[in-house]
């Protein structure tokens, strides 16, 4: 696609509930990058993957957090056991490779009641 | 430790008047630095960005930034706002991995 897609733009869970977030980069981009925006923050870092390997995950929060990219291409963040501070909108960006300035997609909004 | 600073919450300006976004940083070795625009509901959107070479650099939508090494700074600046430019802006500096640390953002409002 033309930019870098997320589904579901909106989530709503329940807490202890598992959570699936995907992101579908930009079409041969081999770096992609998972933030975190809570409201009134900046984006936070997350998880760098170049290729299929997790490069670089030291902003992951916790253990409850993980992320694949199987295939080198879509990667899905994954939350276990939701609690209430894990809400916030969740960004994914993707570059051709590791350079300066990536783009975003539009982020999904997770809300853990 | 890389950091960015955004002093002002919120940055008011009349359409037609200039509009300056103030950021400083922190950061070892050389400052790759950037900015982003967010609008409502949307991602963040990249305007530009200093890696080398002239201090001052252009950007989409008639946006500049001038890099300032000994104040360590990075403001964004526009001579003429419009109404449409009101919306959240971030300014960020790369550290390893090329990942960002972003400020906690500007609100501009340009008032019509």
């Amino acid at each position: 696609g033309a930019g870098v897609s997320q589904t579901p733009s909106n989530k709503v869970t329940e807490k202890g509930k598992y959570v699936e977030l995907r992101c579908d980069p930009i079409s041969g981009h081999t770096a992609l990058y998972w933030y975190r925006q809570s409201l009134g923050q900046g984006p936070e870092f997350l998880i760098y993957f170049q290729g299929t390997g997790a490069a670089d995950d030291s902003g992951l929060p916790n253990d409850r957090f993980f992320a694949v990219r199987p295939e080198g291409s879509v990667s899905t963040l994954k939350i276990q056991r939701t609690e209430r501070g894990d809400s916030a909108v969740y960004l994914c960006a993707s570059s051709p490779r590791a350079s300066y300035g990536y783009t975003f997609g539009s982020g999904t909004r997770l809300t853990v009641v | 430790a890389q950091s960015v600073a955004q002093p002002e919450d919120q940055v008011n300006v009349a359409e037609g008047n200039p509009l300056t976004v103030k950021c400083t940083y922190s950061v070892s070795g050389n400052p790759y630095l950037f900015w982003y625009v967010q609008y409502p509901n949307r991602g963040l959107q990249f305007l530009l960005k200093y890696i080398t070479g002239d201090n001052l650099v252009k950007g989409s939508y008639g946006f500049e930034a001038e890099f300032n090494k000994s104040q360590t700074s990075f403001h964004l600046k526009k001579p003429s706002a419009l109404v449409s430019d009101s919306a959240l802006y971030f300014c960020a500096v790369s550290y390893g991995n090329n990942r960002l640390a972003f400020g906690k953002g500007n609100q501009v409002v340009v008032i019509p």
